[in-house]
């Protein structure tokens, strides 16, 4: 059945290093949303990508949309302590469905 | 708006009780959705709503789990009975669709942590 896969699972960084969380479907997605929850907290909604091969920016954040629509990334540069979370990949697939990635947990050591 | 609103925002509970878990999500959304999130599962989507419709109720494990939007301003998650392995935190999230005209980013609430001994 339809999954979203997210890699790597944990990631662990010295303050300045970049960061990168990979996304992807094994079937095309309509859009793909990317949230930070931070620990002890809840999901928060950071960007949403629906065209193929869309690049955004927020700051030091890049998001990625694939050609084929079924593969994502969110890249930090330069990572900071605030930047300690885990991200999540979400994926809307043609049939409205929502599927979830199981997260990223990146820590940053200052 | 104060956002979604859930409660309890902690449940402890002996196995075999039922829990009901409550949202209120932001007034205007179209959609609310009810996750379970633990250790081992991560964050799964239980069952979705549009205009007070269940849409999507593959997620629920079973049949000791319901979920009702009896009005646009409130949806229940229930467990009966509540059994250990069901001990997470459960968030209800709100948007105002789903994405496909748009950003409808999910609103999500503070969660409940259910805890069953």
């Amino acid at each position: 059945g339809q999954q979203v896969m997210q890699i790597p699972q944990y990631q662990h960084v010295q303050e300045g290093e970049d960061f990168t969380t990979y996304c992807n479907s094994s079937t095309t997605l309509s859009n793909i949303q990317w949230y930070k929850q931070r620990p002890g907290g809840h999901p928060v909604f950071l960007i949403q990508l629906v065209k193929s091969g869309e690049v955004k920016k927020q700051k030091r954040l890049t998001f990625q949309f694939g050609e084929a629509k079924k593969n994502s990334s969110l890249h930090i540069t330069a990572t900071q302590t605030t930047d300690v979370g885990t991200y999540f990949c979400a994926g809307l697939n043609n049939f409205n469905k929502f599927y979830f990635g199981s997260g990223t947990k990146l820590n940053v050591k200052p | 708006d104060a956002g979604v609103i859930q409660s309890p925002r902690h449940e402890v509970t002996e196995m075999g009780q039922e829990v009901t878990l409550r949202c209120k999500p932001i007034s205007g959304h179209d959609y609310l959705f009810w996750y379970r999130q633990t250790m081992m599962r991560g964050l799964e989507l239980l069952i979705y709503f549009n205009n007070n419709v269940p849409i999507d109720d593959s997620g629920m494990p079973e049949d000791r789990f319901s979920a009702k939007m009896p009005n646009a301003s409130f949806s229940t998650l229930k467990i009966q009975p509540s059994e250990p392995r069901d001990s997470a935190v459960y968030f209800c999230a709100s948007s105002p669709g789903l994405g496909t005209s748009g950003a409808d980013e999910q609103f999500f609430g503070p969660g409940t942590r259910l805890t069953v001994l």
